[in-house]
């Protein structure tokens, strides 16, 4: 397993336009987490699921925004009715319950509205 | 409400200097601790992970401390090379789900 996978690296969108993203974790991780970076910032947590649950919502997760995991495998990250502040870097990261719990990032999609 | 600060933000030194970065939590009440490299445009990489029951880790030149009481921790690189020049993230993971709340970094810069 080579880590964890995001797509796209990069989307370039105009506001009002939706959004996809895709994460993909380390196969035998039940965690998964989506963070958003913006630019001299540390990453902000959003959301994360255990298995297909998901468990917690930051309040910076606007009704604009859903996340799914629906097999408990890979994940999406939807944004409606994107906005120019939405433009950051979204992170995701996986990890296994229990134990230490060391999560794992994917290279991160650069999202740019326009 | 968990906030975590690192010091200094930015921090340019000569190659071979041994260097120390801090990170400072408001909340004594964390799982772990992790330390993460970031370099420009990309992704996060772990480097250290120390549990709230420990009070250090080591891989290689790096060297992370965790005072938990107090609230710090502390990354130590030994012999600085131009390769190490990137962001360097602190993060403590709380109880409930593990989420990480992050400090914004420090930027270090290894002049050859």
């Amino acid at each position: 397993d080579t880590g964890v996978s995001q797509d796209p690296r990069h989307k370039i969108t105009k506001r009002g336009q939706n959004v996809t993203f895709r994460c993909d974790p380390i196969s035998e991780h039940n965690r998964l987490y989506w963070y958003r970076q913006t630019l001299g910032q540390g990453p902000e947590f959003l959301t994360y699921f255990q298995n297909e649950a998901q468990l917690e919502k930051s309040r910076l997760l606007s009704d604009r925004f859903s996340a799914e995991r629906p097999k408990g495998s890979f994940s999406t990250l939807e944004i409606q009715r994107t906005e120019q502040g939405d433009s950051a870097m979204y992170l995701c990261a996986s990890s296994l319950s229990g134990g230490n719990n060391e999560q794992f990032f994917g290279p991160g999609t650069r999202l740019t509205v326009l | 409400k968990q906030e975590v600060t690192q010091i200094p933000a930015a921090l340019s030194v000569p190659e071979g200097e041994n260097l120390v970065l801090n990170c400072s939590f408001t909340d004594s009440a964390i799982y772990n601790l992790q330390w993460f490299r970031q370099d420009p445009g990309k992704g996060l990489t772990s480097l250290l992970l120390i549990q709230s029951s420990q009070r250090e880790q080591t891989s290689g030149r790096l060297n992370a401390s965790l005072d938990k009481s107090s609230g710090r921790s502390t990354l130590y690189i030994a012999a600085s090379q131009p390769g190490d020049s990137a962001t360097y993230l602190c993060a403590v993971s709380v109880w409930n789900g593990n989420k990480l709340v992050f400090g914004a970094g420090t930027i270090l810069r290894v002049k050859s």
